[in-house]
């Protein structure tokens, strides 16, 4: 089956700064998609990013379909920004989760 | 936005109870999806449903079941709790599938 990579596995930041999240897949996949679970479990959905580039406040997404691989960016990091970012990738209606990157921002 | 909703929030209960775990959504959504979840790790897939009457496993073996008998709810049952059963479960909907999913807010079940 699809492997779905994500890199790095933690990231201690101050509040401020910037991070790029990766997520690695290693087949083609029909759409990828980055979620944000809170330290309370809830998971949000961030972007359905199959392709391109998309952003949406101090968050964008990068695909890039034929390399197979996928980036999110938050840019001047806030608290609640902390959590588990996961990505999760679509192929044949069957969805696989990476890992996930734990983000902790300090203030 | 979808609307789903999960009951209980928490559960703590003995081993051998059977329970159920409610899943609710009001978006009209024909794809439904039950994910377990350890504490800090990936989410797994264990079951699915693209419609009313419609349930499949998913990745992961899991002894819980689930039925699917109206577009808006789909519950998941364990017959027999274990205390191998403790994780979270994530139910999720979607429009088509492997569309955008959202995600209930979980219920953490604990199995003592």
């Amino acid at each position: 089956g699809i492997q779905v990579e994500q890199s790095p596995p933690d990231l201690i930041l101050q509040e401020g700064a910037n991070s790029t999240l990766r997520c690695n897949f290693s087949d083609s996949v029909n759409n990828l998609q980055w979620f944000h679970q809170n330290p309370w479990g809830q998971l949000i959905n961030l972007f359905y990013i199959p392709s391109g580039t998309k952003q949406n406040g101090r968050l964008s997404a990068t695909t890039v379909a034929t390399e197979r691989y996928s980036l999110l960016y938050i840019s001047s990091s806030q608290t609640t920004d902390s959590g588990v970012y996961f990505c999760a990738v679509n192929r044949d209606d069957k969805i696989i989760f990476g890992k996930g990157t734990r983000l902790h921002i300090l203030p | 936005e979808a609307d789903i909703y999960q009951t209980p929030r928490y559960l703590v209960i003995g081993t051998g109870k059977k329970i159920t775990l409610e899943c609710s959504q009001t978006m009209g959504h024909d794809k439904m999806y039950w994910y377990q979840q350890d504490p800090g790790m990936e989410l797994h897939l264990i079951h699915y449903s693209y419609g009313v009457n419609s349930t499949e496993k998913g990745d992961l073996s899991s002894e819980s079941t689930v039925s699917r008998i109206r577009t808006e709810h789909f519950p998941l049952t364990l017959e027999s709790a274990r205390p191998s059963h403790t994780s979270q479960y994530l139910c999720a909907s979607s429009e088509v599938a492997g569309g955008t999913q959202y995600f209930g807010p979980g219920t953490r079940l604990t199995v003592l």
